[in-house]
């Protein structure tokens, strides 16, 4: 079985500007997630999609969205960059919402706000 | 606030000894803990899992304790390895779901000296 995949790898952009990355679950899995990781502070939960929905939201500003489509690939924004922005941005899925699921997480976009 | 501590940034250990890395939680809410291992440009890769019922599990040369009372796990790793070094993430959630589905610690750097 393929792994969750994440695009783009790496990324460069300006303060003002917006992103999307994308992320694939592992086939059959409806359940994705996303996190930030910054030096010295973990891994920040910011949302999960399940069937389509958002069932779940950290504590992130409304810059931050995303969406999940029928085929449970998900997409996550961030419009109006900040330097802060820069992190590596992870994805994982999980095949149901039991929450004793296992997450499996992608590679990461590394994201550079210059 | 950081409900979920790994005090300890890194830890060094030597090949063949036992490697202990420690979480402390806050929430006495959480009822299901993690642990992950995060290779350098990779994603997160689960390790191993453990329920609040019980106090101790054991997957090979990983085993994870639990002592709810003071709220802390650890990891326990013997004997180490060279291939064991990375960073090491615990990660707490509580059933049914709260606002997110994992929360996750800072990380412990683990390097194991051959």
């Amino acid at each position: 079985k393929a792994g969750v995949t994440q695009t783009p790898r790496y990324l460069i952009k300006t303060r003002g500007q917006q992103v999307t990355l994308s992320c694939s679950p592992i086939s059959g899995h409806r359940s994705v997630s996303w996190y930030q990781q910054t030096p010295g502070q973990g891994l920040q939960f910011l949302f999960e999609y399940f069937s389509e929905t958002q069932r779940n939201k950290g504590n992130f500003p409304g810059r931050f969205s995303g969406r999940q489509f029928s085929n449970s690939r998900s997409e996550m924004n961030v419009s109006t960059l900040e330097l802060g922005d820069s992190a590596l941005y992870l994805c994982a899925s999980s095949s149901d919402q039991r929450i004793t699921d296992t997450q499996y997480f992608g590679p990461g976009t590394r994201l550079t706000v210059l | 606030d950081q409900q979920v501590k790994q005090n300890s940034p890194s830890l060094s250990v030597q090949e063949g000894r036992i490697s202990i890395l420690n979480c402390d939680y806050t929430n006495s809410m959480f009822d299901y803990f993690l642990w992950y291992k995060k290779y350098p440009a990779e994603g997160p890769t689960f390790l191993i899992s453990i329920s609040s019922i019980k106090d101790k599990n054991e997957d090979g040369r990983f085993t994870v304790f639990l002592n709810k009372s003071a709220k802390h796990l650890s990891l326990h790793i013997v004997p180490s390895q060279p291939g064991d070094s990375a960073v090491y993430f615990c990660a707490a959630s509580a059933f049914p779901t709260g606002t997110y589905k994992y929360i996750f610690g800072t990380g412990t750097r683990l390097k194991v000296l051959a």
